[in-house]
């Protein structure tokens, strides 16, 4: 199932935050987060693991409830060039790093403005 | 490191043609996923693969798709007969350990 971001897109001036939030209703392994710049590939930022562990952006963090199945992208002091549309992917039924495959989110654009 | 090759980038074909895309994963992943992006249904997952073989194909939308994997270094997905609904970007992904790179992707234009 297809996890829910909210919000749907964001407006921020250069230098203010932003949190993006990514919820499940199934039980999750880990979350991964992306950013998708306009006609571009989706590019890996970070995954949160259960248990806590983080691999990834060294400038952006994240959280991982895995009781409530949430997970929150936190973009502080925002850059121009964090404007995009920013996806979290979930596995669910199966591990990503034991076969398993990740859903994706319907995505939150981000507009950073000078 | 040439990151995940797709071809072609833009491919415009009229209805009821056959359309391949092919994707090339980076050397050493042994996952590899082809994705579809509309406006209206976001990020789909087609199809993936693990060490070559098909795992998970529910999300194929109808018999018109296939996709193979002949060897690590190869993959194929097909379209016979597109329709103008199969307009889409279609990624290619890899994976080894963490995090998918994506290839490019391919436009399809179905006219």
């Amino acid at each position: 199932q297809q996890p829910v971001q909210s919000p749907q897109a964001v407006i921020l001036r250069e230098g203010e935050d932003a949190v993006i939030n990514c919820s499940s209703s199934k039980a999750l392994y880990s979350v991964h987060w992306y950013r998708q710049k306009h006609g571009e590939a989706p590019v890996f930022l970070m995954i949160l693991l259960k248990g806590g562990e983080q691999k990834g952006h060294d400038k952006i963090s994240a959280s991982f409830n895995e009781k409530k199945q949430q997970s929150s992208l936190y973009l502080t002091a925002s850059q121009l060039s964090y404007s995009g549309t920013y996806f979290c992917g979930t596995d669910q039924n199966v591990p990503y790093n034991q076969g398993g495959k990740l859903i994706f989110g319907q995505g939150t654009e981000l507009s950073v403005k000078p | 490191d040439a990151g995940v090759i797709q071809s072609p980038r833009h491919e415009v074909t009229e209805m009821g043609q056959e359309v391949t895309l092919r994707c090339k994963p980076i050397s050493g992943h042994n996952s590899l996923f082809w994705y579809r992006q509309t406006m209206m249904r976001g990020l789909e997952l087609l199809i993936y693969f693990n060490n070559n073989v098909p795992i998970d194909d529910s999300g194929m939308p109808e018999d018109r798709f296939s996709a193979k994997m002949p060897n690590a270094s190869f993959s194929t997905l097909k379209i016979q007969p597109s329709e103008p609904r199969d307009s889409a970007v279609y990624f290619c992904a890899s994976s080894r350990k963490f995090g998918y790179t994506f290839g490019s992707g391919t436009r399809l234009t179905v006219v």
